[in-house]
């Protein structure tokens, strides 16, 4: 079973607006990070966030992390066509640290 | 600075015909991993190296998959004999120890 839920499963906005999808994870965490699936294509890492940071920042992408809630968050401001891929959440705990599991991933499309 | 490479990147077979994917880390990568991504959802880890062991294959169904990866640099993964639900997008990815993970294309592959 996946250790990471996205949510929603899909999301669909209009050029410009934000988008934001949720992460939700079941066991204590080392890292949490946000890749971006382009159709057909590989992952791309977008952001990591340690088990002791609260927010990070990267360009338009801010992420939050609450290790008491098991959840984390990816927003993405000011949408552009181009951001429209599927975005997943991957989890690395603390035992058998090189090991990421994936959710099933927020499919984001960004209408012109 | 060439990304990680994978062939084929298509692959159609009839049930239990063996099947072969190759990947080719990032130059000075030593920790390899191999995912396979069924549609919808996110990649789930079949076999991780460091260098040329394999550290986890906890989720590697070792009745018809195999894997190596020769000197520690590139690596095949096997199948034999496919079946219909082996049918699945392919990925390999390279790090740095346990550093963040850059993935190849893949090798999407249809079992008939």
């Amino acid at each position: 079973s996946q250790q990471g839920e996205e949510d929603p499963q899909a999301l669909s906005i209009q050029e410009g607006e934000n988008a934001t999808m949720n992460c939700s994870y079941k066991t204590s965490i080392n890292n949490l990070q946000w890749y971006r699936q382009n159709s057909g294509r590989g992952l791309v890492h977008l952001i990591l966030i340690r088990s002791n940071e609260r927010e990070k920042h990267s360009g338009r992408l801010r992420v939050t992390l609450d290790t008491s809630k098991k959840s984390s968050s990816l927003l993405i401001t000011a949408s552009r066509a181009a951001d429209t891929a599927s975005y997943f959440c991957a989890t690395n705990r603390y035992t058998n640290a090189g090991k990421s599991t994936f959710g099933d991933g927020t499919t984001l499309t960004v209408k012109p | 600075e060439a990304g990680v490479v994978q062939s084929p990147r298509y692959k159609i077979i009839e049930k239990k015909q063996p099947v072969a994917f190759w990947c080719n880390p990032i130059s000075g990568h030593n920790t390899l991993y191999w995912y396979r991504q069924n549609l919808g959802q996110g990649p789930e880890l079949l076999i991780r190296y460091e260098n040329e062991e394999a550290v986890d294959d906890s989720q590697l169904p070792k009745d018809r998959f195999s894997a190596e990866r020769l000197k520690g640099v590139d690596s095949t993964l096997k199948i034999q004999p496919a079946e219909l639900g082996d049918s699945a997008v392919y990925l390999c990815a390279s790090s740095l120890d346990q550093g963040t993970q850059y993935f190849g294309p893949g090798t999407r592959l249809l079992v008939l």
